[in-house]
């Protein structure tokens, strides 16, 4: 079974600051997918970012990036230039290739203080 | 409308009552996930319909849980007999496919809470 792992359950930084949030999962799959959600205290999930497990190149979405590491089964997200609108629970997640459910870890509060 | 709309936003109910959450998924979505996320965890997956079936009702904890989507749009979550476990946000999610294709977008969930 695939589990994903977020060792930091809070974290804050000040504003404009860079921030990595980290990300560790288990899987003997070798085609998956890897997201990075945001949850503000609306509770909508919103899509961060995505990697696919075959591309070897790091996604980037403005300010939001990751560093994959696909040996390591790591996949960290660092936010740059961090804004009070950042302020949210951000969950790390798993979907194995071919299925139709993600796997989420248990999250990390971040706050951005002004 | 704009997005996926879950409703009610909130509901208190009695143990051992019967409650029904209903998900309005985005205009054409094919795809239609239910989540459960409990007090500081993740979302779990619950159930996921693609058209009018349940392709995959895997993470549904019990016979206590029961989804319908008759028409391929709307779907509802129906629990009978809750429990005070089952206190819990509701999240439910639809994509045009399945989420590899196109992105999954969510909306804001139901608060259930069972006294």
């Amino acid at each position: 079974a695939q589990t994903v792992t977020q060792s930091q359950p809070e974290m804050s930084v000040q504003e404009a600051e860079t921030v990595t949030l980290s990300c560790t999962y288990d899987t003997s799959e070798n085609n998956y997918y890897l997201f990075w959600y945001k949850q503000p205290p609306s509770r909508q999930m919103i899509l961060v970012i995505r990697q696919e497990a075959y591309k070897q190149q790091n996604a980037t979405e403005n300010r939001f990036s990751v560093n994959f590491q696909k040996a390591a089964k790591s996949f960290s997200l660092k936010i740059s230039d961090s804004q009070l609108g950042d302020t949210a629970m951000y969950f790390c997640a798993f979907m194995k290739q071919g299925d139709d459910k993600i796997i989420f870890g248990k999250g990390t509060r971040l706050h951005i203080l002004p | 409308g704009a997005g996926v709309s879950q409703t009610p936003s909130n509901k208190v109910t009695e143990k051992g009552k019967y409650v029904e959450l209903r998900c309005d998924p985005i205009s054409g979505h094919t795809a239609l996930y239910w989540y459960r996320q409990s007090l500081g965890q993740g979302p779990e997956f619950l159930i996921y319909f693609q058209g009018t079936g349940a392709a995959d009702d895997s993470g549904l904890p019990n016979d206590r849980f029961f989804a319908v989507r008759p028409e391929g749009s709307v779907s509802t979550l129906k629990i009978q007999r809750t429990e005070r476990g089952d206190s819990a946000v509701y999240l439910c999610a639809s994509s045009l496919y399945h989420p590899m294709n196109t992105e999954a977008f969510f909306g804001q969930g139901t608060r259930l809470t069972v006294v």
